[in-house]
C-alpha cells in the first residue's frame, strides 16, 4: 500500500525558505509512471496545487508560485522535496504531498491519490 | 487558467437525503474532473475520476456526472459519516485547479 509522509520544520521566519520532504513507502518513485505533487491549504481555506515532479526531474508548477518554487526528486531515497523561497505569512498552510497520477496515454498528470497526512507550516518571526 | 466554481458553498441536509453539489469550469474540460472528500483535520480522499468513475472502495451512494463545463457530485442517501468538505479538480490542462469547496453538514 503506497504511503506518503511529509517532514520538515513547522515554523519558518518571514523572507526565509520553506523546505519540506515527502518520503514515499510501499512503492518506488523511480519505477512509477506517475508524477509526485505538492498541494497546500491555508487555515480554513481551500486547496492550492503548488507543483509536481516526475522521477526524471521533469516538473509542472503553478505559475502563481513559479518564481519561488523548486521541486526536486531523490530516487535513491525515494523522496521528493519542496523549497519555497521568500515566504510571508500568506504561505502559512498545511502542506500535503501526494501521488499525482497519470493515466496511460496522457501526456500530463491527472488526479491526486493517495495523499500524505499533511504538515502545518507557520510563517512567523 | 481554467477556473472551477462550486455551489453551494455550504449545504445542510438530513440523514437519508439526496444531495447534489455542482462544479462549473470556466471552459470546457470534457470529463477531466475529479472529486475529493476532506474531513476536518484530515487529508483529502479521492472519490471520483473522469467525472463519473467511482474509485475502488468508495460507497456506491456517491456518484458523479457531467461533461464540458458543468458537473455534479450526488450522494443518494446521506449518512452521518458523509459530513465533510468536497472539492472538484480539473486535470484537462495545467495548472491543476481545485474548486473552492462545498461544506456538507448533517442536520
Amino acid at each position: 500500500q503506497l504511503q506518503l509522509q511529509e517532514s520538515g520544520p513547522g515554523l519558518v521566519k518571514p523572507s526565509e525558505t520553506l523546505s519540506l520532504t515527502c518520503t514515499v513507502s510501499g512503492g518506488s518513485i523511480s519505477s512509477s509512471s506517475h508524477y509526485w505533487g505538492w498541494i497546500r491549504q491555508p487555515p480554513g481555506k481551500g486547496l492550492e496545487w503548488i507543483g509536481s515532479i516526475f522521477s526524471s526531474g521533469s516538473t509542472y508548477d503553478n505559475p502563481s508560485l513559479r518564481s519561488r518554487v523548486t521541486i526536486s526528486v531523490d530516487t535513491s531515497k525515494n523522496q521528493f522535496s519542496l523549497n519555497l523561497s521568500s515566504v510571508t505569512a500568506a504561505d502559512t498552510a498545511v502542506y500535503y504531498c501526494a501521488r499525482h497520477k497519470k493515466q496511460t496515454g496522457w501526456y500530463g498528470p491527472n488526479w491526486f491519490d493517495p495523499w500524505g497526512q499533511g504538515t502545518l507550516v507557520t510563517v512567523s518571526s | 487558467d481554467i477556473q472551477m466554481t462550486q455551489s453551494p458553498s455550504t449545504l445542510s441536509a438530513s440523514v437519508g437525503d439526496r444531495v447534489t453539489i455542482t462544479c462549473r469550469a470556466s471552459e470546457t474540460i470534457g470529463t477531466s474532473l475529479a472529486w475529493y472528500q476532506q474531513k476536518p483535520g484530515k487529508a483529502p480522499e479521492f472519490l471520483i475520476y473522469e467525472a463519473s468513475s467511482l474509485e475502488t472502495g468508495v460507497p456506491s451512494r456517491f456518484s458523479g456526472s457531467g461533461s464540458g463545463t458543468e458537473f455534479t457530485l450526488t450522494v443518494s442517501s446521506l449518512q452521518p459519516e458523509d459530513s465533510a468538505t468536497y472539492y472538484c479538480q480539473q486535470y484537462k490542462t495545467y495548472p491543476y485547479i481545485f474548486g473552492q469547496g462545498t461544506k456538507l453538514e448533517i442536520k
